[in-house]
């Protein structure tokens, strides 16, 4: 499968803990995208790398978020003390940036719980 | 900021019947994405619209785009069983290197024998 994978696909976790997620992206592709996205409500931009630069990030993405992208290749995510309101999915996108043809392809998620 | 805007939200249709999901953007936008996401699952590309007046079919589905009235719709033509899931629309900030996408709040779509 040379798709975009994404683990854990599930995670449980308490209150105050920190949580790392890992994307891979579909190997030739140079931009990864981070969303988030709660029940019944479209995906929340994040965070994009650009290879291995973090180009953009959102409002959303308070200073308890942190994500790399060390080599230009695979990404992770990490949530520092957890609160409820962390409990969503969290998407990775990845693309071939080729002058406006860019078509973002999705993993299969990691759903996040805090309890 | 831009926002997306999709109607309707909820969508019960019965098979063989044709409805059409609405897509509303509110900036300038010269692209136009459709996913589709089942239950549980991630988002599945179906349509890019790359262009004012683009129109693009795959099976029962039509996507279409106006850019000058910040449009786009997506068609079904007699509907089954199968594409019942939750469409989403979604647009890129022109104003950024990046395409970080917006998307709309997804239509439910459910279509009933």
């Amino acid at each position: 499968d040379t798709g975009v994978s994404q683990d854990p696909r599930h995670k449980i976790t308490k209150r105050g803990q920190n949580v790392t997620f890992r994307c891979d992206p579909i190997s030739e592709h140079n931009r990864l995208y981070w969303y988030r996205q709660t029940l019944g409500q479209g995906p929340e931009f994040l965070t994009y790398f650009q290879n291995e630069a973090q180009l953009e990030k959102s409002r959303l993405l308070s200073d308890r978020f942190s994500a790399e992208r060390p080599k230009g290749s695979f990404s992770t995510l990490e949530i520092q003390r957890t609160e409820q309101g962390d409990s969503a999915m969290y998407l990775c996108a990845s693309s071939l940036a080729t002058g406006g043809r860019e078509t973002q392809y999705f993993g299969p998620g990691t759903r996040l719980l805090v309890l | 900021e831009l926002k997306v805007e999709q109607n309707p939200l909820f969508l019960s249709m019965q098979e063989e019947k044709n409805y059409t999901i609405y897509c509303n953007y509110s900036t300038t936008s010269d692209r136009l994405y459709w996913y589709r996401q089942d239950p549980g699952k991630s988002l599945e590309s179906l349509f890019v619209l790359l262009s004012n007046g683009a129109v693009k079919q795959e099976g029962r589905l039509m996507a279409s785009l106006d850019t000058k009235a910040r449009l786009s719709t997506l068609h079904i033509t007699a509907a089954v069983h199968d594409l019942s899931a939750t469409y989403f629309c979604a647009a890129p900030r022109r104003e950024t290197s990046g395409s970080r996408l917006t998307f709309g709040e997804g239509t439910q779509l459910t279509v009933n024998p």
